[in-house]
């Protein structure tokens, strides 16, 4: 099985802070790496798919790197807010080719407070 | 609106009586995947598919049936629960390279 490991578990900053998380993956047969949001009483919304090494993608005051030949990729979230409080997850599909078989991150838990 | 849809979002039933989730996407994806949601075990994968009639086991399909008889529903079947597939499931669904589209979520609790 793919192991997608995710740190920290859980992380709280305040108001204004700036955050950054990490995610690894295997480094070989890489295909793509997924990041969600996923607020409490929610669904995970996607965020990005990345796909090479070296990928930056930006959303609004979060973006995120990837870097597939050692294994990671890093969340930023920038100037964070309230509203950024939720789990995020990230994903890489298993093995080589896009087969579907998804496997999810434990995910890191990120607590704003005002 | 693009979305896809589980039906029930909540349901109570008894050990070993046989039901179904329903999960419809109208968005015309090829892959469609099933998620149980378990404290401190994140999200698994029970079954997935790559299109009609093209189905296969994630990592936890034990209990479980799928069928993709049509490209927007993908059924997930219990043919006789137990208490340990209480949980919150997810369907989700996607096209080619791009991020899942998650339903709103079943809570079962069998009992």
């Amino acid at each position: 099985i793919l192991n997608v490991e995710q740190s920290p578990q859980s992380l709280h900053v305040q108001e204004g802070d700036s955050t950054n998380f990490t995610c690894s993956f295997p480094s070989s047969n890489f295909y793509a790496l997924h990041w969600y949001r996923w607020e409490t009483a929610k669904s995970p919304e996607a965020l990005f798919v990345m796909t090479l090494n070296g990928d930056e993608k930006k959303k609004g005051r979060i973006s995120a790197t990837l870097n597939t030949k050692e294994g990671y990729s890093y969340l930023y979230i920038k100037g964070s807010q309230p509203e950024d409080s939720a789990t995020y997850l990230c994903a890489s599909p298993h093995g080589s080719g896009n087969t579907g078989k998804l496997i999810f991150g434990q995910g890191t838990t990120l607590q704003v407070k005002p | 609106e693009a979305q896809v849809t589980q039906n029930p979002r909540y349901l109570i039933t008894v050990t070993g009586k046989k039901l179904t989730v329903t999960c419809s996407q109208n968005m015309n994806h090829e892959y469609m995947s099933w998620y149980r949601q378990d404290p401190g075990l994140g999200l698994r994968q029970i079954y997935y598919s790559m299109n009609v009639e093209v189905t296969d086991k994630g990592d936890v399909p034990e209990g479980y049936k799928v069928s993709r008889k049509e490209k927007r529903n993908f059924p997930l079947i219990l043919e006789s629960p137990s208490p340990n597939q209480t949980s919150l499931y997810f369907c989700a669904s996607r096209q080619g390279a791009r991020g899942y589209t998650f339903g709103s979520g079943t809570r079962l609790t069998v009992v």
